[in-house]
């Protein structure tokens, strides 16, 4: 079955290190996103995709980097910058952006829970 | 700037009674609309859109949600409430035509109980 699949389901992090959490689709999809959701707010932007070796920045982008280095593949990287990383992590994908076109329903993953030790 | 407005934390429902949960947007030009549900832990699923058309949508597990472009609303509905419907639901905004980034705006979310 075609899907996302996020990994790992939880991940604790060390003051200071770097975590990476992996997101791979094989929907043949274009474009894919990075949510983080904090309770009470909903989903908020961190990064998105519409394209191998491109990436933009979404909201909340500080202290997250990412690669986009195949179709398939979306890793986030939460860096120590980020200050207050703990959250649930969503990526989704979506079969394209097209300016002035049909917006396609995102497909998510079922997630990553994020805490600090 | 583009925004969504869920303005209940929760809703409160007996089950086989009609279900609404509310959704209020603001872009600019004209929207595309969507409802999202999430179970604990899970990701979200997709429920159905709003594109142009009909301003009543049908979607999946028997929700519909009504498009009233004077009043900015989008709320979804449902004409009996299972207990297997509670679950966080989301609202969600995107702007079509010249401009379209992709880019959706969620609402904070209302948690709908159903109960027995």
């Amino acid at each position: 079955d075609g899907g996302i699949t996020q990994s790992p389901k939880y991940l604790f992090r060390k003051e200071g290190q770097n975590v990476t959490l992996s997101c791979e689709q094989n929907l043949n999809h274009d474009a894919m996103y990075w949510y983080r959701q904090d309770p009470g707010q909903g989903l908020r932007l961190i990064y998105y995709s519409q394209i191998v070796n491109d990436f933009q920045k979404g909201d909340i982008a500080e202290g997250y980097s990412v690669s986009r280095e195949k179709k398939e593949s979306f890793p986030l990287t939460v860096t120590s910058a980020q200050k207050n990383p703990t959250a649930f992590y969503l990526c989704a994908s979506s079969i394209d952006i097209r300016p002035g076109g049909d917006n396609q329903p995102q497909h998510f993953g079922d997630g990553t829970r994020l805490s600090i030790l | 700037a583009q925004s969504v407005a869920q303005p209940e934390d929760q809703v409160n429902v007996a089950e086989g009674n009609p279900l609404t949960v509310k959704c209020t947007y603001s872009v600019s030009g004209n929207p595309y609309l969507f409802w999202y549900v999430q179970y604990p832990n899970r990701g979200l699923q997709f429920l159905l859109k709003y594109i142009t058309g009909d301003n009543l949508v049908k979607g999946s597990y028997g929700f519909e949600a009504e498009f009233n472009k004077s009043q900015t609303s989008f709320h979804l509905k449902k004409p009996s409430a299972l207990v297997s419907d509670s679950a966080l639901y989301f609202c969600a905004v995107s702007r079509h035509g010249s401009g379209n980034t992709g880019k959706l705006i969620f609402g904070q979310g209302t948690t709908l109980q159903v109960k027995p």
